[in-house]
This record gives structure tokens, sequence and C-alpha cells, in this order.
């Protein structure tokens, strides 16, 4: 199966810092890719699928781009709401894998 | 809205079998891939499993010797099964709906599932 790696595991960043996560996979990639937030005590959300399409609702600071074995996740613009855990995800040969989480904290 | 709900023991005891439901509400079950994933407190997501409205499946290797889902149409919810439980399986077990262009696109709340004597 394809492993996911994420970078950095940890962030530490302002409100209003601009925000790139990375996902490195050891294959290369297909197009049945995910992010996702989560928040402490909550499910995670939904937020680009496609490696690039914002789910409904998801404000426009985010934004995901890449192909072949990296993917990355922007936030424009840190929101005092955007503080949370985020996730990739993909769909290889019918199993899903998620990445390890890269948690974006308050500096 | 679709909604999922997972319900189930929250302890259960080690060599035993856990066994949570989940229930689907503001859609019918029928058309889509429903999906079961787990968070060990304080660490990642990890992929359990998903299984077709109409009964076919697909596990995460690692837990499939383990793993039985299965799926009530009638009554709009899915169910998974995991034996022999250890320590390692206790975690928050969450319920998705799988969509193959979207992926998880709605969860439940999760539910902690705790393995203890």
């Amino acid at each position: 199966d394809i492993q996911l790696t994420q970078s950095p595991s940890f962030l530490s960043a302002s409100v209003g810092d601009r925000v790139t996560i990375t996902c490195r996979a050891s294959q290369v990639l297909n197009t049945y890719l995910a992010w996702y937030q989560q928040k402490p005590g909550k499910a995670p959300k939904l937020l680009i699928y496609g490696a690039s399409t914002l789910q409904s609702g998801v404000p426009s600071r985010f934004s995901g781009s890449g192909s072949g074995t990296e993917i990355t996740l922007t936030i424009s613009s840190l929101q005092p709401e955007d503080f949370a855990t985020y996730y990739c995800q993909q769909l290889n040969r019918y199993h899903l894998t998620f990445g390890g989480g890269t948690k974006v904290e308050i500096k | 809205q679709v909604q999922l709900q997972e319900s189930g023991p929250g302890l259960v005891k080690p060599s035993e079998t856990l066994s949570l439901t989940c229930s689907v509400s503001g859609d019918s079950i029928s058309g889509y891939y429903w999906s079961w994933i787990r968070q060990p407190p304080g660490k990642g997501l990890e992929w359990i499993g998903y299984i077709y409205y109409l009964g076919s499946t697909n596990y995460n290797p690692s837990l499939k010797s383990r793993v039985t889902m299965s799926v009530d149409t009638s009554n709009n919810q899915f169910s998974l099964k995991l034996s022999s439980v250890t320590a390692a399986d206790t975690a928050v077990y969450y319920c998705a709906r799988y969509d193959s262009r979207k992926q998880l696109d709605y969860w439940g709340q999760g539910t902690l599932v705790t393995v203890s004597s």
C-alpha cells in the first residue's frame, strides 16, 4: 500500500500567515485524494478532494495542489478558527490511507 | 443533510468482540460505500474498512483477520465487529460515508471504545 508522509508534523504560526502543508507518497498518486481538518474532540471535516477541489462551504483561503508523489494544502491567511490538525488521505487499490497529520498551533 | 451516529458499548473486555452500529439519516444508505475509521487517543486516523450497500467489503490488511462489516438497508444502518480486542484497539471509532469522488464526505461524531478488564 501507498505510504503518506506529511510535513511538517507540527507547525507554529500566527494569524494572517500563509501556511503550506505537504503530503508525500511512496508511489505516484491518483486523483482519489483528500484533505481533512480536525479540531480537538471533533470528527474530521472534509476540506478538499481530488487534490484541488474545495468542498462546499469551505472558505476560499484553503487550496490544494500537486500531483505525482506530492500534494500540498495551503491556507492563504491563517484565521483563529484554522488552528487544528490536518490530514491527507488517498485511495489506492481499494484501500484508504491517511497521512500522519500536521498540527497547526498558534505562535 | 446526511447525518451519521455511532452507537455501541463504550467498554469492551480484552479478547472479546467490539460491536458498533452506525445509523444514517437524511439520505438512503443505498448507492454508497460506508466506512469505519478509528483514532487512538492522541494519535492519527486509521482506516478500518468500508462496505458497499449491497454488502461487498474491503478491509485494512492489518485488521482484516479480525474485522467484519455488515449493512442493514431496511434500517439504514451498517455495523462493525472487531474480534479478539486488546488495549491497542482502544480508540474513538468513526463511521463515515465514502464517495469515490469526494472520499469521506460525511462523518459521525465518533464514539470512544475502551478495551479494559
